[in-house]
């Protein structure tokens, strides 16, 4: 069966700092990968998808990135965080093929950039 | 905006009644998918539903779909505390298959 791991679970960052959120799939080839920001209450926002390694598609121009250095890692990263970048952070994938079909969820990441 | 709209914002119910909620939506899909998120976790898949079905099935839970209406509802019978937690739909629109649409999602508490 395939599973989805984030880490860490919780982080709590100065503004300016760097980040970096890992996420892994395990079962499963080629998946299509994908980063979301859910901010309180809200909806998901699609920061990035991608449907292979090094390919990376954004969504929203902000102060992220993401890489994708192996067939089932994938990277949110950035270099200065901002207040707003405070958020609940998830990682999902879903089978390779259509980016808009069934998708699977990590636990997620609770970021406060303070 | 082509966003997917939950209503109600907010449902609150007894243990064992049913749970309606409702998304609609904007323009042609080609599926629609109805997600639950426990607090502070990641979502959970619950039922694709495709543009040329009407009604699905998954053990308590039955979406319906109404194209001519662009909206789909998610029926929760016999609902139980466990059923807590907030519902998301999202679609994906014909034409358009590089990401799904999420709506702000309904806030679902079942009291025992």
């Amino acid at each position: 069966s395939q599973t989805i791991h984030q880490w860490p679970a919780t982080l709590v960052q100065p503004v300016g700092s760097p980040l970096s959120l890992e996420c892994t799939v395990e079962g499963t080839s080629n998946p299509n990968l994908y980063w979301y920001r859910q901010a309180a209450g809200r909806g998901l926002q699609l920061l990035f998808y991608s449907v292979g390694i090094g390919q990376i598609s954004s969504e929203v121009p902000q102060n992220l990135s993401a890489s994708r250095p192996q067939d089932r890692q994938f990277i949110l990263s950035s270099k200065k965080l901002l207040l707003s970048d405070s958020g609940f952070y998830l990682c999902a994938w879903s089978p390779s093929g259509l980016v808009t079909d069934t998708q699977y969820f990590g636990p997620g990441t609770r970021l406060t950039v303070l | 905006s082509q966003q997917g709209e939950e209503d109600p914002q907010a449902l609150s119910i007894q243990e064992g009644e049913n749970a309606t909620m409702n998304c609609s939506y904007k323009t042609s899909i080609n599926n629609l998918q109805w997600y639950r998120q426990n607090s502070g976790r990641g979502l959970v898949h619950l039922i694709l539903i495709r543009s040329n079905e009407r009604e699905k099935h998954s053990g308590r839970l039955r979406v319906t779909l109404d194209t001519s209406k662009k909206s789909s509802s998610l029926l929760i019978t016999a609902s139980r505390a466990a059923d807590t937690a907030s519902y998301f739909c999202a679609t994906d629109y014909a034409g358009n298959n590089r990401k799904l649409i999420w709506g702000l999602g309904t806030s679902l508490a079942v009291n025992p």
